[in-house]
C-alpha cells in the first residue's frame, strides 16, 4: 500500500477486555516494529519483526501482550485483560529490510487505545 | 544494548532564533543515529540519519546534526527556526546488527515564541 495503515484508529474498551490492534505495513517491507507512546511520553519499543519472526520481544511489558505477523505482511498486537495503564497510542512502523542499514522507518498514524 | 537520552523535555525559542536539541547515546561501537519529528496531528517523519562518513549530516526542513564520538552525542541544529517547527523531536539509535531494534529517546517538545 501507499503507507503504513493501522486499525482501528481509536479503540475504547473496558478494563479486563481483550483488544486486537492491526498493522498493514508498506508492501515489500520486511521489518516491522511496534511502539507504545503514553501521553506526554516518548516512544517505548515493544517488539520487532524481521519477516514473520520476532528476533526481539524484549519490550513487551507483560505476558498479557503478544504479537504475530503473517509472512511479510499484516501484524496484530493483542492485549489481553486490558488495564488502565495500557491506555496509550500504539504505533506501528515498517522499513524495507531493517538490519545492517536500519533504514528509514515509515510510521502509521497509530491506534489510540483508551481503557476505562 | 543501545540506549539514548534526550536531556531536555521542553525547549522554547523565539521564531528566527537558532536551535540546538541535545541527544546522547550509549553503544559499544558506532551506532546508527536518527532524528524524527512528530508534528501535531501527524505521524513521525524522519529528519535525518547518520550511518558513517561525514559527521555533519544534512536533513530535511533545514535541519542538520553532528555526530561527535568523543561526546557520544548527536545534537540537532537549525540556524533559524520557523513557527511551523513547533513539534516533538525524537532522537533514535540503532545498532549495526540485523536483529537489533531502533530505540527512541523520550523526546523534546519544541515551543516557538512569535
Amino acid at each position: 500500500g501507499a503507507g503504513v495503515s493501522q486499525s482501528p484508529s481509536n479503540k475504547v474498551t473496558e478494563k479486563g477486555k481483550d483488544v486486537e490492534l492491526r498493522c498493514d505495513p508498506i508492501s515489500g517491507h520486511t521489518a516491522l516494529y511496534w511502539y507504545r507512546q503514553r501521553l506526554g511520553q516518548g516512544l517505548e519499543f515493544l517488539i520487532y519483526f524481521q519477516g514473520n519472526s520476532a528476533p526481539d520481544k524484549s519490550g513487551l511489558p507483560s505476558d498479557r501482550f503478544s504479537a504475530e505477523r503473517t509472512g511479510e505482511s499484516v501484524s496484530t498486537l493483542t492485549i489481553q485483560r486490558t488495564q488502565q495503564e495500557d491506555s496509550a497510542v500504539y504505533l506501528c512502523a515498517s522499513s524495507k529490510q531493517g538490519g545492517p542499514t536500519n533504514e528509514k522507518l515509515f510510521f502509521g498514524s497509530g491506534t489510540q487505545l483508551s481503557v476505562l | 544494548a543501545q540506549s539514548v537520552t534526550q536531556p531536555d523535555i521542553h525547549i522554547t525559542v523565539s521564531e528566527g532564533a537558532s536551535l540546538e536539541l541535545r541527544c546522547n547515546y550509549s553503544y559499544g561501537a558506532t551506532p546508527y543515529l536518527f532524528w524524527y519529528v512528530q508534528s501535531p496531528g501527524q505521524g513521525l517523519q524522519l529528519l535525518l540519519k547518520y550511518f558513517s562518513g561525514d559527521t555533519l549530516v544534512q536533513g530535511i526542513k533545514g535541519f542538520e546534526a553532528e555526530f561527535k564520538r568523543s561526546q557520544s552525542s548527536f545534537n540537532l541544529r537549525k540556524p533559524s527556526v520557523h513557527w511551523s517547527d513547533a513539534a516533538e523531536y525524537f532522537c533514535a539509535v540503532g545498532a549495526p546488527n540485523r536483529d537489533d531494534k531502533i530505540i527512541f529517546g523520550k523526546g523534546t517538545r519544541l515551543h516557538i515564541l512569535p
